[in-house]
């Protein structure tokens, strides 16, 4: 089973910040297959990114991603404050979905 | 208008047979290349993955829980339905169903507001 470990755990950032979170896999993972979601308190996650780079609907652009390989990151170019939140990365393989651990972006 | 929506019990005692529902709304469970999973997440922590039904009715399970679930689907009624045996207090969750759409590959782009089940006698 793929792993997928994110860091850092916590970015304390402030609005306008740019925001850069990775996601590192255990072994190489399609990029097709990699996706990004973002978790407020309360709420079900919402997708972000899909296929490592591809925005979902009604994403901003604000939010980006990229990567290849093993190694994947998500950047938030100027954290607006509805940003806040966790976010996660997750692949898919074998019929199997893993995801990180999360990512907590917070207001510093 | 696509929604998921789950619905079960809100307690259930250890060793007790956990089943929820998913109730599909917006698309048809008919419809190829899209798929169903059940997720679920633990007070303050991550999300994991734990079954998944493709259009073509195969199935996935999340290997370390696989002797544990089950996943199936009333189309005419729109509904897939997760069971889970053997309930533990570690099982304590929300719990959610999310749809793959083929425009998102294989990643989940619409998602129920999720249901928490707590295990506890």
């Amino acid at each position: 089973e793929i792993v997928l470990t994110q860091s850092p755990g916590t970015l304390s950032l402030s609005p306008g910040e740019r925001a850069t979170l990775s996601c590192r896999a255990s072994q190489s993972v399609s990029s097709i297959y990699l996706a990004w979601y973002q978790q407020k308190p309360g709420q079900a996650p919402r997708l972000l990114i899909y296929g490592a780079s591809s925005r979902a609907t009604g994403i901003p652009d604000r939010f980006s991603g990229s990567g290849s390989g093993a190694d994947f990151t998500l950047t938030i170019s100027r954290l607006e404050p509805e940003d806040f939140a966790v976010y996660y990365c997750q692949q898919f393989e074998d019929s199997s979905w893993t995801f990180g651990q999360g990512t907590k972006v917070e207001i510093k | 208008q696509v929604t998921l929506k789950e619905s079960g019990p809100v307690l259930v005692k250890p060793t007790e047979t956990l089943t929820l529902t998913c109730s599909v709304s917006g698309f048809s469970l008919n419809n190829p290349r899209m798929g169903v999973s059940w997720i679920r997440q633990p007070p303050g922590k991550a999300l994991e993955w734990l079954a998944h039904l493709f259009s073509n009715d195969e199935k996935a399970y999340s290997s370390s829980l696989e002797s544990r679930l089950t996943i199936s689907k009333d189309a005419s009624k729109s509904q897939v339905v997760l069971t889970m045996t053997n309930m533990d207090p570690v099982d304590t969750a929300t719990y959610y169903c999310t749809r793959s759409h083929p425009r998102a590959g294989v990643a989940f782009d619409i998602w129920g507001q999720g249901t928490m089940v707590t295990v506890s006698s």
